[in-house]
């Protein structure tokens, strides 16, 4: 069983349309993050949630809507795609002092 | 000045070869620091923890000089299948925050 997963693993889309990356982990976390890997392979977090509140968010556009159903989703919604959008989206999840797990990945393409 | 610095390679070593990536992180507030593993189009994954008092796991070493705010991995015995990026990554505090990571060291081990 996938522990963490995404989906959809590619997504290719217009400028300017709306989308949703989804992820679940089945681990029994309570802290669940959103990074972002752009085409220079640079790692970055975006999100986390922990027991469903946000508890970070970093400097990223207000058109990125984390969304989080229950403990074991963390949907990302992002409004007004941009070129720059572009990237690689990767869920991940951990308990409190552990390892983070990281979900396979969502392949953002934005024409 | 980005927060977790390394040489991003690409490091090219034959089998057998012992290989050292070293890391420096400008938050000195730091409390936990990991080695990575990125296959190619794959998720990050665990490698190891880094201590103070350094840590062996077979042929892998992980070094930390919190005084210079140094991070290195050592990788004895090149295998093929070690050929990967391997990131750098520190973590303000420790539990269920979010991870920083370097821009990544590429290793090829050619046979």
């Amino acid at each position: 069983d996938t522990a963490v997963s995404q989906t959809p693993k590619y997504l290719v889309t217009q400028m300017g349309n709306d989308k949703s990356i989804k992820c679940e982990q089945n681990l029994g976390h309570d802290t669940m993050y959103w990074y972002k890997q752009d085409s220079k392979k640079f790692l970055k977090i975006m999100f986390s949630y922990n027991n469903k509140e946000l508890i970070i968010n970093e400097t990223v556009p207000n058109r990125f809507s984390p969304k989080s159903p229950d403990k074991a989703h963390l949907n990302l919604h992002i409004n007004s795609l941009e070129l720059g959008d572009s990237a690689v989206y990767f869920c991940a999840s951990s308990h409190f002092g552990n390892e983070q797990f990281f979900g396979p990945g969502t392949r953002l393409t934005v024409l | 000045r980005k927060e977790v610095e390394q040489d991003p390679g690409p490091f090219n070593v034959p089998e057998g070869a012992t290989v050292a990536f070293n890391c420096t992180y400008s938050n000195s507030a730091s409390q936990s620091f990991f080695w990575y593993r990125q296959d190619c189009r794959k998720e990050p994954k665990l490698l190891m923890s880094v201590y103070s008092s350094g840590n062996e796991d077979g042929r892998f070493t992980a070094q930390l000089n919190r005084a210079s705010q140094y991070i290195s991995l050592l990788i004895r015995d090149s295998k093929l299948s070690d050929s990967a990026t391997y990131l750098c990554v520190a973590q303000l505090v420790s539990g269920n925050t979010p991870l920083v990571f370097g821009k990544g060291t590429r290793l090829s081990v050619i046979a």
